[in-house]
């Protein structure tokens, strides 16, 4: 099946650095991908999506200078999370929506990232 | 390797009960998430089993046994919104969420 890979799968920084966050398709070439942010036992929450080549969506409440997505390719989409602060620390999920063939619909699940930041 | 298997699809009846099975294998288990999809919107938390057993919540129901490496989820009084994807996930010990593909669900009048 389809895998998602995600890179680091935890981070540690100190507060007003920055972490990027790379979200990779291995087998199969994602026309979107999507980033999450997930609390403790609670739903994933959409914080954007982004299309090959073009700029990201980003949700309402997201900010998009603190959060700084960049999809280079078809395969590898990246997050950075810039001057990372104490509440920026969370678990990151991607996820990536195939480019053609199958179920277009299908969205398949990165790892997630724990980032913490001290 | 790590692995979680769900079927694909599965179809029911409005007002009926169906059950959706998950069986893992991972290196580790911190616990087995339930999420529901509808198309174009993000996954919604439905339950979360850490212990052998069964979970109530209203309409919804989770079912877990470590020793067997499986879980389900069981939705009782079908409704025509329950028509969604049901994702199946296992936190792996290094707390990771290793995913199934999920199991689309229709429910039919």
């Amino acid at each position: 099946g389809a895998v998602v890979s995600q890179h680091p799968s935890r981070v540690i920084c100190k507060s007003g650095t920055s972490v990027k966050i790379e979200c990779r398709s291995l087998d199969f070439q994602a026309t979107t991908m999507f980033w999450y942010r997930q609390f403790p036992k609670q739903s994933l929450m959409l914080m954007a999506t982004s299309n090959e080549g073009s700029k990201a969506t980003y949700e309402q409440g997201v900010e998009k200078d603190k959060f700084l997505i960049n999809h280079a390719s078809l395969t590898l989409s990246t997050l950075t999370v810039t001057s990372a602060h104490p509440e920026d620390s969370s678990f990151y999920i991607c996820s990536a929506r195939a480019l053609s063939g199958g179920d277009t619909d299908t969205q398949y699940f990165g790892p997630g990232t724990r980032l913490t930041v001290l | 390797g790590q692995n979680i298997d769900q079927p694909t699809e599965m179809t029911a009846t409005e007002g009926a009960i169906v059950q959706i099975n998950c069986t893992y294998q991972t290196s580790g288990f911190n616990g087995l998430f339930w999420y529901q999809q509808h198309a174009g919107e993000a996954p919604t938390f439905l339950s979360y089993n850490v212990l052998d057993g069964l979970e109530e919540k209203g309409r919804f129901s989770s079912f877990l046994s470590r020793s067997k490496g499986y879980s389900y989820l069981l939705l009782k009084e079908l409704q025509m919104k329950d028509s969604a994807s049901y994702l199946c996930a296992v936190m792996d010990s290094n707390y990771q969420l290793i995913w199934g593909a999920g199991t689309k669900l229709i429910i039919k009048p």
